[in-house]
Formats: structure tokens, sequence, C-alpha cells
């Protein structure tokens, strides 16, 4: 059973700080997603990396992914608090039967 | 093009009741996926259907759910005889075509949040 798990689940930062969201997961994947929910809200698309060194960068945010550690990382620059909100990443598999398995998410709380 | 569409956005329902959530995909969109989102947690896969078929309902509970898309309309999430457990945040996205499919894209609505007291 394909499992996903981030890491912190819980991040306070001080704008201007820059800090990293890990996600991990157990098998080969095909894709990776990183998306953003703020709270009472749908979850909107960030990033998908399709293969091994893929690097996307929008604004701040910055994804990686690296298939081999099975370790993809979202790296966040010189917070702003309008970042403040729930980041999950997701991962799916052409044999999962096209769905995707979400990490636990991670809360980010930016302080002025 | 209006995106993934959800009705209702909050739903009230006493225990014993049934819920009917449903989703509109965006157009041009034949795949939907139903997610569920309990409190603080990540969101679990239910259920995958395309027009007329269900392809993979492995998320489902066995029971007192079911989930539909038919050939006119929305696609239904229906869950009989609620209880407090069912409380929870369901989404709906919807792609244009396959998930495994290398560019297809997932886009989500957002959500019914269901209340069961």
């Amino acid at each position: 059973e394909l499992k996903v798990e981030q890491n912190p689940l819980f991040l306070s930062m001080q704008e201007g700080k820059n800090y990293t969201i890990y996600c991990n997961y157990s098998t080969t994947s095909d894709r990776l997603y990183w998306y953003r929910q703020d709270p009472g809200k749908s979850l909107e698309s960030l990033f998908v990396l399709l293969s091994n060194g893929a690097v996307k960068q929008e604004g701040r945010l910055m994804a990686s992914l690296d298939t081999k550690a099975r370790l993809s990382t979202l790296h966040i620059t010189a917070a702003v608090h309008d970042l403040s909100a729930t980041y999950f990443c997701a991962v799916d598999r052409e044999t999962s039967g096209s769905r995707l398995t979400f990490g636990e998410g991670t809360q980010l709380t930016v302080n002025p | 093009n209006a995106g993934v569409m959800q009705n209702p956005r909050h739903l009230v329902r006493r225990r014993g009741q049934e819920a009917r959530l449903r989703c509109s995909p965006m157009k041009g969109h034949s795949h939907v996926y139903w997610y569920r989102q309990l409190p603080e947690e990540g969101l679990k896969f239910m259920v995958y259907l395309q027009k007329e078929n269900i392809i993979d309902e492995s998320g489902m509970p066995k029971e007192r759910f079911s989930a539909e898309f038919p050939k006119e309309g929305p696609s239904i999430l229906r869950i009989q005889q609620v209880v407090r457990g069912d409380s929870a945040a369901y989404f709906c996205a919807s792609s244009e075509l396959r998930f495994m499919w290398t560019n297809t894209e997932a886009f989500f609505g957002q959500g019914t949040r269901l209340t069961v007291v």
C-alpha cells in the first residue's frame, strides 16, 4: 500500500525566513503533486512533478523531486503572511487505478 | 469555463437521514473522483467514475455509501443512514482524461461539508 508522509505537520515561521517541507512516499510513483488549501476552501494545484530531478518554481515556492530517494521538497523563500495555509503533497501511480494518495498536510503559519 | 461545481456547500443531516452530494465536473471532463477529508487530515480517495461507469471504488465503505455518474447530469455521492462519523468534507475532482496520462491533471471542487447531528 502506498504511504505518503509529510513533515513537519505544523510549521510556524517568521516573515522573511526560509523553510522546507518534506514529503516521503513508500513506493515508486509516476507523479507527485503539491496542493495548497486555505481554511474551508478547496485544493489549489501548485506543482506537478513528473520525473526525477524535476524542479519547479512559482514565486516564493520551489518544489523538487528525487524519485530514487522517494522524496519531494517544497521550499519556501522569504515567507510572507499570505503563504499561511495547509500544504499537501500527493502521489499517483499507474497501477493505483488513477487515484491520488495524499500526505497528512503541513499547516503553515507565517507570523508578521 | 466554470470549475468543478459541488453542491450543497454545507449540509446538515440528522443521524439516520440520507445525504446526497452533487458534483458537476469541468466542461469537457468525463472523469470524476470523490475524496473525503476528515478534520485535520489529508484527503482519502473514495471512488473514481467515468460516465455511467464505476472504475475504482476501492476507497468506498462497503455499506451505506454509493456513487453514480449518469450520462446526463452531475455525479452523485449518496450516503444512507448517516452517522456522526460521516461528518467530513467531501471533495470532488474531475479530469479530462484518465489520470495516468502524463499531462492530465485533476481539478478540485470547493467541497461539501457534511455535518451529522
